[in-house]
């Protein structure tokens, strides 16, 4: 079946603008996750949502970073005034339920100048 | 902060086995060991799990010593396909911390 499926694949945007990264998880997952890839900080968990809420927002880097997620599925990761230490690849995995393993998609490249 | 330790790096000859250890000694009762993989340019995969007893499905077997303090991922026949950063994690399976704490993984290279 289709997996995790994220967009755009690249992104580059110019330091100051706002982006938007889409994340469509597996159909039925109830819980989604973010993440990012950084050449100095490796793999980072950013925020977890379960249904609709995110019970756990604790690895959002800034006021700057926001996400949501309507309807069970579709979530967008939203990061303001973009800086050139956002620059990573932004990671969104789901599972079948809040204890079982996670299923990633193949990330967004994001570049900020 | 991860809670496991593994090797930096690791070789591996095509067709033979590849063992990768695993320190995690400060685990808990409830915690789980978790296994994912993450072969270039894509995201993580992940591969197998376990709590005490031994594990094995399609892609991996898991070792997990009596005491729990440290586990092995074996693949038993290892293919070009299965270079990657291999990482252990340990977690949780109940409650609000659902997250997956990467650590730097083992780069686990098989050579032809």
């Amino acid at each position: 079946g289709a997996g995790v499926s994220q967009s755009p694949s690249n992104k580059v945007t110019e330091k100051g603008k706002d982006v938007e990264l889409r994340c469509d998880p597996i159909s039925g997952h109830t819980a989604l996750y973010w993440y990012r890839q950084s050449l100095g900080q490796g793999l980072e968990f950013l925020i977890y949502f379960q249904g609709n809420s995110a019970p756990d927002k604790s690895g959002l880097p800034s006021d700057r970073f926001s996400a949501e997620r309507t309807g069970g599925s579709v979530s967008t990761l939203t990061i303001q005034r973009t800086q050139q230490e956002d620059s990573a690849v932004y990671l969104c995995a789901s599972s079948l339920g809040w204890s079982l393993e996670q299923y990633f998609g193949p990330g967004t490249r994001l570049t900020v100048t | 902060d991860a809670k496991t330790t593994q090797p930096t790096s690791m070789d591996c000859a095509e067709g033979r086995a590849a063992n990768l250890p695993c320190n995690h000694s400060t685990i808990s009762g409830n915690e789980y060991v978790y296994w994912y993989r993450q072969i270039h340019s894509q995201g993580p995969q992940y591969i197998i799990h376990g709590l005490k007893n031994n594990e094995t499905n399609e892609m991996a077997s898991l070792i997990i010593t009596e005491d729990r303090k440290s586990s092995t991922l074996i693949l038993p026949h290892a293919t070009l396909r299965d270079t990657a950063v291999y990482y252990c994690i340990v977690r949780v399976n109940r409650g609000r911390d659902q997250k997956l704490v990467f650590g730097q993984g083992t780069r686990l290279t098989i050579n032809p």
